[in-house]
């Protein structure tokens, strides 16, 4: 079994901040670890993923997250917000080969982007 | 690469109708589709997963006569809502997935509009 909970279903920061959106997940095998961007009234893009190997991944439009083992976490960063990272964003998680790749999401934070 | 279509983008239909929605992998070849289901402002929902030739796999609560799935081949997955009625009225949108991936791409999604 496997869940996703992100903190804060909505993030505003000012245009140029640090974005930090927050994820946690729980999976009783090791994870596959997924960033996804929606926006209105549109599918999802993948932003990065972590497999394996380095915990750090580093993503598309500047996005990276880490992958922290210990904290079941896998924030998502990116150092200087532009008006047009304001969307949905989503994490995900899946229980890697054994489990058919089928994603567990988590509900969703709206990044706000203010000038 | 990696590039997901759905169709129509949008449909209206009346209640009692049965509205057909398409889902085709235009790169590369997608052994396992996955159909969601997403309300306004929520994450997505898990409604079925395909593998092409075999008969889809529904999530608990999803009624399988109702939302019929057809994977015929390895660029096309097909979700046909049968009798649609206003609370079938959803965003609907499918992913993709190649073999030996771990990542699914996505389609733009449809919004599914019944009267």
């Amino acid at each position: 079994a496997q869940s996703v909970t992100q903190l804060g279903s909505h993030v505003s920061v000012s245009e140029g901040a640090l974005v930090l959106l927050r994820c946690n997940y729980s999976s009783s095998v090791p994870p596959y670890l997924f960033w996804y961007v929606q926006y209105p009234n549109q599918g999802l893009q993948l932003l990065l993923k972590y497999t394996t190997g380095a915990t750090l991944v580093k993503g598309i439009n500047g996005f990276e997250a880490e992958f922290k083992k210990s904290e079941t976490s896998f924030h998502l960063t990116k150092p200087s917000a532009h008006m047009s990272d304001a969307a949905e964003y989503f994490c995900a998680v899946s229980g890697g080969q054994n489990a058919g790749n089928m994603l567990t999401f988590g509900g969703g934070t709206r990044l706000m982007v203010k000038p | 690469g990696a590039v997901v279509s759905q169709h129509p983008s949008w449909v209206i239909c009346k209640s009692g109708t049965s509205v057909k929605i398409e889902c085709r992998s235009l790169d590369f070849q997608a052994t396992t589709m996955f159909w969601y289901r997403q309300f306004p402002k929520q994450s997505l929902m898990l409604m079925a997963t395909s593998n092409e030739g075999s008969k889809a796999t529904y999530e608990q609560g999803v009624e399988k006569d109702k939302f019929l799935i057809n994977h015929a081949s390895l660029t096309l997955s097909t979700l046909t809502v049968t009798s649609a009625h206003p609370e079938d009225s959803s965003f609907y949108i499918c992913s993709a997935r190649e073999a030996g991936t771990p990542e699914q791409y996505f389609g733009p999604g449809t919004r599914l509009t019944v009267t």
